[in-house]
Protein backbone atom coordinates (compact mmCIF):
# COMPACT_ATOMS: atom_id res chain seq x y z
CA UNK A 1 0.00 0.00 0.00
CA UNK A 2 0.99 3.20 -0.91
CA UNK A 3 -1.23 4.44 1.94
CA UNK A 4 -2.06 8.78 1.67
CA UNK A 5 0.11 9.98 -1.40
CA UNK A 6 -0.07 13.85 -2.38
CA UNK A 7 1.29 16.00 -4.93
CA UNK A 8 3.02 18.14 -6.17
CA UNK A 9 5.40 18.39 -2.55
CA UNK A 10 6.68 21.79 -3.28
CA UNK A 11 4.68 24.68 -5.22
CA UNK A 12 5.14 28.51 -5.62
CA UNK A 13 2.49 30.85 -6.74
CA UNK A 14 1.89 34.15 -7.60
CA UNK A 15 -1.14 35.96 -5.93
CA UNK A 16 -4.56 35.80 -8.14
CA UNK A 17 -3.44 32.09 -9.57
CA UNK A 18 -5.36 28.96 -8.69
CA UNK A 19 -4.51 25.60 -8.03
CA UNK A 20 -5.41 21.91 -7.04
CA UNK A 21 -3.44 20.00 -4.37
CA UNK A 22 -4.06 16.31 -4.93
CA UNK A 23 -4.35 13.56 -2.29
CA UNK A 24 -5.40 9.97 -3.23
CA UNK A 25 -5.09 6.98 -0.60
CA UNK A 26 -5.38 3.24 -1.50
CA UNK A 27 -6.70 1.63 1.65
CA UNK A 28 -10.36 2.55 1.27
CA UNK A 29 -10.81 4.84 3.86
CA UNK A 30 -13.90 6.68 4.32
CA UNK A 31 -13.15 9.77 6.10
CA UNK A 32 -10.17 12.53 4.62
CA UNK A 33 -9.07 15.59 5.71
CA UNK A 34 -7.18 18.56 4.30
CA UNK A 35 -5.20 20.61 6.84
CA UNK A 36 -2.60 23.62 6.94
CA UNK A 37 0.36 23.89 9.14
CA UNK A 38 1.26 27.15 10.25
CA UNK A 39 4.01 28.09 13.34
CA UNK A 40 2.20 28.04 16.91
CA UNK A 41 -1.20 27.21 15.41
CA UNK A 42 -0.84 23.21 14.96
CA UNK A 43 -3.12 21.48 12.87
CA UNK A 44 -5.64 23.44 11.69
CA UNK A 45 -8.82 21.78 9.42
CA UNK A 46 -9.63 23.03 6.09
CA UNK A 47 -12.31 20.56 4.59
CA UNK A 48 -13.17 17.40 5.59
CA UNK A 49 -15.86 14.42 3.59
CA UNK A 50 -16.92 11.28 5.27
CA UNK A 51 -17.54 9.28 1.87
CA UNK A 52 -17.47 10.11 -1.56
CA UNK A 53 -20.03 12.62 -2.48
CA UNK A 54 -20.08 14.32 1.06
CA UNK A 55 -17.70 17.44 1.89
CA UNK A 56 -18.41 19.79 5.00
CA UNK A 57 -16.26 22.96 6.44
CA UNK A 58 -13.63 22.76 8.57
CA UNK A 59 -12.29 25.59 11.14
CA UNK A 60 -10.43 27.41 7.91
CA UNK A 61 -12.51 26.80 4.75
CA UNK A 62 -12.39 30.22 3.08
CA UNK A 63 -10.34 30.25 -0.06
CA UNK A 64 -10.78 26.58 -0.41
CA UNK A 65 -13.01 24.31 -2.25
CA UNK A 66 -13.03 20.41 -2.20
CA UNK A 67 -14.61 17.54 -3.86
CA UNK A 68 -15.11 13.79 -3.67
CA UNK A 69 -16.10 11.97 -6.32
CA UNK A 70 -14.32 8.48 -5.52
CA UNK A 71 -13.50 7.14 -2.40
CA UNK A 72 -9.55 7.48 -3.68
CA UNK A 73 -9.09 11.35 -3.99
CA UNK A 74 -9.86 14.11 -2.28
CA UNK A 75 -8.39 17.13 -4.33
CA UNK A 76 -8.30 21.25 -2.41
CA UNK A 77 -8.52 24.01 -4.65
CA UNK A 78 -7.09 27.34 -4.40
CA UNK A 79 -9.55 29.29 -5.88
CA UNK A 80 -7.88 32.76 -5.81
CA UNK A 81 -4.16 32.04 -3.81
CA UNK A 82 -3.26 35.15 -1.30
CA UNK A 83 -0.45 34.91 0.29
CA UNK A 84 -2.24 34.02 3.61
CA UNK A 85 -2.47 30.57 2.07
CA UNK A 86 1.22 30.12 1.99
CA UNK A 87 1.26 26.76 4.59
CA UNK A 88 2.26 23.81 4.70
CA UNK A 89 -0.70 21.00 3.66
CA UNK A 90 -1.30 18.01 4.91
CA UNK A 91 -4.11 15.14 3.62
CA UNK A 92 -5.09 12.59 6.45
CA UNK A 93 -7.61 9.75 6.16
CA UNK A 94 -9.09 7.39 8.39
CA UNK A 95 -11.52 4.44 8.03
CA UNK A 96 -13.95 5.51 10.52
CA UNK A 97 -14.85 7.30 13.93
CA UNK A 98 -12.06 5.30 16.60
CA UNK A 99 -9.43 4.58 14.19
CA UNK A 100 -6.41 6.47 13.66
CA UNK A 101 -5.69 8.77 11.39
CA UNK A 102 -2.51 8.50 8.09
CA UNK A 103 -1.18 11.73 6.65
CA UNK A 104 0.31 12.15 3.20
CA UNK A 105 4.03 13.68 3.40
CA UNK A 106 2.55 16.97 2.66
CA UNK A 107 2.33 20.46 0.43
CA UNK A 108 4.58 23.26 0.96
CA UNK A 109 2.97 26.22 -1.01
CA UNK A 110 4.12 29.42 -1.27
CA UNK A 111 2.16 32.26 -2.68
CA UNK A 112 4.43 35.24 -3.27
CA UNK B 1 -15.90 26.23 17.56
CA UNK B 2 -13.97 23.27 19.67
CA UNK B 3 -11.38 24.42 22.14
CA UNK B 4 -8.68 22.01 22.13
CA UNK B 5 -5.77 23.01 24.22
CA UNK B 6 -2.69 21.43 24.95
CA UNK B 7 0.26 22.42 27.83
CA UNK B 8 2.82 23.35 28.16
CA UNK B 9 3.40 24.52 24.59
CA UNK B 10 7.07 23.22 24.81
CA UNK B 11 9.48 21.36 27.27
CA UNK B 12 13.19 20.87 27.57
CA UNK B 13 14.13 17.83 29.68
CA UNK B 14 17.29 16.30 30.04
CA UNK B 15 17.70 12.19 28.83
CA UNK B 16 16.51 9.88 31.38
CA UNK B 17 13.71 12.46 32.99
CA UNK B 18 10.19 11.35 33.08
CA UNK B 19 7.88 13.75 31.46
CA UNK B 20 4.03 14.36 31.11
CA UNK B 21 1.99 16.84 28.91
CA UNK B 22 -1.67 17.57 28.97
CA UNK B 23 -4.72 17.88 26.47
CA UNK B 24 -7.98 19.57 27.69
CA UNK B 25 -11.29 18.66 25.56
CA UNK B 26 -14.96 19.82 25.34
CA UNK B 27 -16.70 17.26 27.67
CA UNK B 28 -19.50 16.97 25.48
CA UNK B 29 -20.08 15.29 22.53
CA UNK B 30 -17.13 12.91 23.05
CA UNK B 31 -16.37 10.44 20.32
CA UNK B 32 -12.63 9.88 20.94
CA UNK B 33 -9.32 10.99 22.13
CA UNK B 34 -6.37 10.49 19.56
CA UNK B 35 -2.36 11.41 20.43
CA UNK B 36 -0.18 11.86 17.47
CA UNK B 37 4.01 12.28 17.30
CA UNK B 38 4.89 14.67 14.84
CA UNK B 39 9.09 14.10 14.00
CA UNK B 40 10.61 17.59 12.09
CA UNK B 41 10.26 17.35 8.15
CA UNK B 42 7.69 14.30 8.66
CA UNK B 43 4.12 13.50 8.70
CA UNK B 44 1.86 13.01 11.79
CA UNK B 45 1.91 9.25 13.50
CA UNK B 46 -0.12 7.83 15.78
CA UNK B 47 0.23 6.78 19.11
CA UNK B 48 -2.88 6.50 20.68
CA UNK B 49 -6.70 6.75 20.20
CA UNK B 50 -9.00 6.56 23.57
CA UNK B 51 -12.99 6.45 23.70
CA UNK B 52 -13.37 5.23 27.01
CA UNK B 53 -13.03 7.40 30.02
CA UNK B 54 -10.92 6.10 32.30
CA UNK B 55 -8.84 4.82 29.66
CA UNK B 56 -4.96 3.81 29.97
CA UNK B 57 -3.21 3.45 27.03
CA UNK B 58 0.92 2.11 26.79
CA UNK B 59 3.36 1.81 24.03
CA UNK B 60 6.96 1.04 25.47
CA UNK B 61 7.84 3.98 27.32
CA UNK B 62 4.78 6.42 26.52
CA UNK B 63 1.48 5.75 28.35
CA UNK B 64 -1.56 7.68 28.14
CA UNK B 65 -4.72 8.28 30.21
CA UNK B 66 -8.18 9.36 29.75
CA UNK B 67 -10.97 11.84 31.55
CA UNK B 68 -13.33 12.04 29.12
CA UNK B 69 -16.03 14.06 32.08
CA UNK B 70 -13.74 16.57 33.02
CA UNK B 71 -12.33 16.70 29.32
CA UNK B 72 -8.23 15.92 29.96
CA UNK B 73 -5.63 12.83 28.53
CA UNK B 74 -2.24 12.82 30.35
CA UNK B 75 0.56 11.47 27.71
CA UNK B 76 3.59 10.48 30.47
CA UNK B 77 6.77 9.40 28.73
CA UNK B 78 8.98 7.77 31.07
CA UNK B 79 12.84 7.96 31.01
CA UNK B 80 13.00 10.17 27.83
CA UNK B 81 15.85 10.03 25.48
CA UNK B 82 17.10 12.43 22.20
CA UNK B 83 14.94 10.41 19.72
CA UNK B 84 11.26 11.14 21.95
CA UNK B 85 11.86 14.59 20.41
CA UNK B 86 9.38 16.18 18.53
CA UNK B 87 5.84 17.33 18.67
CA UNK B 88 2.81 15.67 20.67
CA UNK B 89 -0.64 16.18 19.14
CA UNK B 90 -3.82 15.47 20.64
CA UNK B 91 -7.33 15.64 18.60
CA UNK B 92 -10.74 15.73 19.65
CA UNK B 93 -13.32 13.41 18.14
CA UNK B 94 -16.72 14.67 18.13
CA UNK B 95 -19.90 14.12 17.16
CA UNK B 96 -19.18 16.11 14.22
CA UNK B 97 -16.81 13.13 12.66
CA UNK B 98 -14.33 16.08 12.60
CA UNK B 99 -10.60 15.38 14.00
CA UNK B 100 -9.78 18.88 15.62
CA UNK B 101 -6.56 19.14 17.08
CA UNK B 102 -4.43 20.70 19.47
CA UNK B 103 -1.24 22.98 19.36
CA UNK B 104 1.09 20.57 20.29
CA UNK B 105 3.88 19.91 22.83
CA UNK B 106 7.35 20.69 21.58
CA UNK B 107 9.63 18.32 23.15
CA UNK B 108 13.40 18.68 23.14
CA UNK B 109 15.10 15.88 24.70
CA UNK B 110 19.02 17.05 25.47
CA UNK B 111 21.65 14.18 25.84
Amino acid sequence: NAGVTQTPKFQVLKTGQSMTLQCAQDMNHEYMSWYRQDPGMGLRLIHYSVGAGITDQGEVPNGYNVSRSTTEDFPLRLLSAAPSQTSVYFCASRDRDYNEQFFGPGTRLTVL
Amino acid sequence: ILNVEQSPQSLHVQEGDSTNFTCSFPSSNFYALHWYRWETAKSPEALFVMTLNGDEKKKGRISATLNTKEGYSYLYIKGSQPEDSATYLCAFNGATNKLIFGTGTLLAVQP
